[in-house]
C-alpha cells in the first residue's frame, strides 16, 4: 500500500503564511489522486477543507486554498487566524478507488 | 439539512465483532457512496473503505480486507460497517462520511473499545 507523508508539525505566526504538502510514495501526486485536506480539532469530527485538489466547500475560508507543487498536493494557509490551529489531514485515492490518509499535520498558530 | 447519525458506543471483547451504524437524512441515501474512517485515540485518521448504497458495491482498504464488511439497508437509509475478529489496536473511534460530493458531511464517530 502506498504511503503518504505530511510534515509532523509546523508553526505560523498570526496572520501569516504557511503551506503544508502531501506526498505519496509512489511519485508525484497529480489531479487524479484527487487529494482532500481535512481540519480537525481536538475532540471533533474532521471537517473537510477542499477536495479534487483545490475545490472549496461554503465553509471552507477564503484563506485556504490547495493546489498540486513540486509533485506534492499542498494546502496553503494565507493570513493564518488563532482559529486555524489544527491538525490537518490530506487523503490521496489510488486505484480501486482506495484511500489512504497522510499522517497529519499539527498546525501551531504562534 | 445533511445529516449522518451514527450508533452509540460499543464494548467488545478480543475475538468478537462489532457492526455500527451511520443513518442518513437530508439527502436521497443512494446517491452518494458512503466512506468509513477510523481514529485510534492520539493517533491520526485511517481510511478503511467506501460503499455504494444504491449497488452495494464496496471497496476496502488492503489492510482491513477479509476483516470488514460494509451493507447498508436502504429502506430505512442506514448503512453499516462490521469489523470482525477484533483486537484491542481496533480500540477507535469510527465515522461515516459522505462520499462523492467532496466528502463534505460527517458522522459524529462512534467509540468502538476493544477489551477483555
Amino acid at each position: 500500500q502506498a504511503v503518504v507523508t505530511q510534515e509532523p508539525s509546523l508553526t505560523v505566526s498570526p496572520g501569516g503564511t504557511v503551506t503544508l504538502t502531501c506526498g505519496s510514495s509512489t511519485g508525484a501526486v497529480t489531479s487524479g489522486h484527487y487529494p482532500y485536506w481535512f481540519q480537525q480539532k481536538p475532540g471533533q469530527a474532521p471537517r473537510t477543507l477542499i477536495y479534487d485538489t483545490s475545490n472549496k466547500h461554503s465553509w471552507t475560508p477564503a484563506r485556504f486554498s490547495g493546489s498540486l507543487l513540486g509533485g506534492k498536493a499542498a494546502l496553503t494557509l494565507s493570513g493564518a487566524q488563532p482559529e486555524d490551529e489544527a491538525d490537518y489531514y490530506c487523503l490521496l485515492s489510488y486505484s480501486g478507488a482506495r484511500g489512504v490518509f497522510g499522517g497529519g499535520t499539527k498546525l501551531t498558530v504562534l | 439539512q445533511v445529516q449522518l447519525v451514527q450508533s452509540g458506543a460499543e464494548v467488545k471483547k478480543p475475538g468478537a465483532s462489532v457492526k455500527v451504524s451511520c443513518k442518513a437524512s437530508g439527502y436521497t441515501f443512494t446517491s452518494y457512496d458512503i466512506d468509513w474512517v477510523r481514529q485510534a485515540t492520539g493517533q491520526g485518521l485511517e481510511w478503511m473503505g467506501w460503499m455504494n448504497p444504491n449497488s452495494g458495491n464496496t471497496g476496502f482498504a488492503q489492510k482491513f480486507q477479509g476483516r470488514v464488511t460494509m451493507t447498508r439497508d436502504t429502506s430505512i437509509s442506514t448503512a453499516y460497517m462490521e469489523l470482525s475478529s477484533l483486537r484491542s489496536e481496533d480500540t477507535a473511534i469510527y465515522y461515516c462520511v459522505r462520499a462523492g460530493s467532496g466528502k463534505d458531511y460527517w458522522g459524529q464517530g462512534i467509540l468502538v473499545t476493544v477489551s477483555s
